[in-house]
């Protein structure tokens, strides 16, 4: 069985431009969260969707960060504009109702 | 607010010596707790978690936790580690319910010398 995978695995862009990660949970997963480590921080929680529904976006930090998750399936969290603090590894994880969270490889972000 | 401290950033151990990595959580009911590793490159791997039922849980690669409610800590350990032990250990506590989000500590840099 396939885990969760991410795309791209890193990314660089320039401060301003937009930047669209997106991950696949494990088949079958209607959790989907996603989570952010800014270089020497701790890891906290952005968001989560259950099935196509946000159940908590509580850790969004502003409304230049949107997420989707279009027919309950994959997910895209979009950065637009970028800033240079947007930088970090950004996590994707799923997870069954009764389960633990499964978690991707994560998507590195550099913003210049 | 739930937390969790890990108060050690960095530790180095030998090969074959025993470890024990810190977790104290806040958190106002029964937490559900995990641990996580990440090896260099790679992903979050889920260690072993505590829902329910015996406080002394095991999980892969070796590694036992602990909840211990009264002292309010999850410590991860295992009798000996291995060079390919060598990665960052993550604790976290989720929330009311199996599905809830996680709060993870600062991470725990384990080195493990030859």
């Amino acid at each position: 069985e396939a885990g969760v995978t991410q795309f791209p695995s890193h990314s660089v862009i320039e401060k301003g431009q937009t930047v669209t990660l997106r991950c696949d949970p494990i088949s079958g997963h209607d959790n989907l969260y996603w989570y952010r480590r800014v270089m020497g921080k701790e890891i906290k929680f952005l968001l989560h969707f259950v099935k196509e529904s946000k159940q908590d976006e509580s850790g969004m930090p502003n409304n230049r960060f949107l997420a989707e998750r279009t027919g309950g399936t994959y997910s895209t969290l979009k950065v637009q504009p970028a800033e240079l603090e947007d930088s970090g590894v950004y996590f994707c994880a799923s997870s069954q109702d009764t389960g633990s969270q499964y978690f991707g490889p994560g998507t590195r972000l550099l913003v210049l | 607010a739930q937390s969790v401290t890990q108060p050690d950033i960095h530790i180095t151990v030998s090969e074959g010596a025993s470890l024990e990595l810190r977790c104290n959580y806040s958190y106002g009911a029964t937490p559900y707790l995990f641990w996580y590793v990440q090896s260099p490159g790679q992903g979050l791997q889920l260690l072993l978690k505590y829902f329910s039922g015996d406080t002394l849980v095991q999980g892969i690669k070796g590694f036992e936790a602990e909840f211990k409610r009264s002292q309010s800590s999850f410590n991860l350990r295992k009798p000996s580690v291995h060079w390919s032990d060598a990665a960052e250990y993550f604790c976290a506590v989720g929330g009311w319910s199996t599905a809830s989000k996680l709060t993870f500590g600062t991470g725990t840099r384990l080195q493990v010398t030859l």
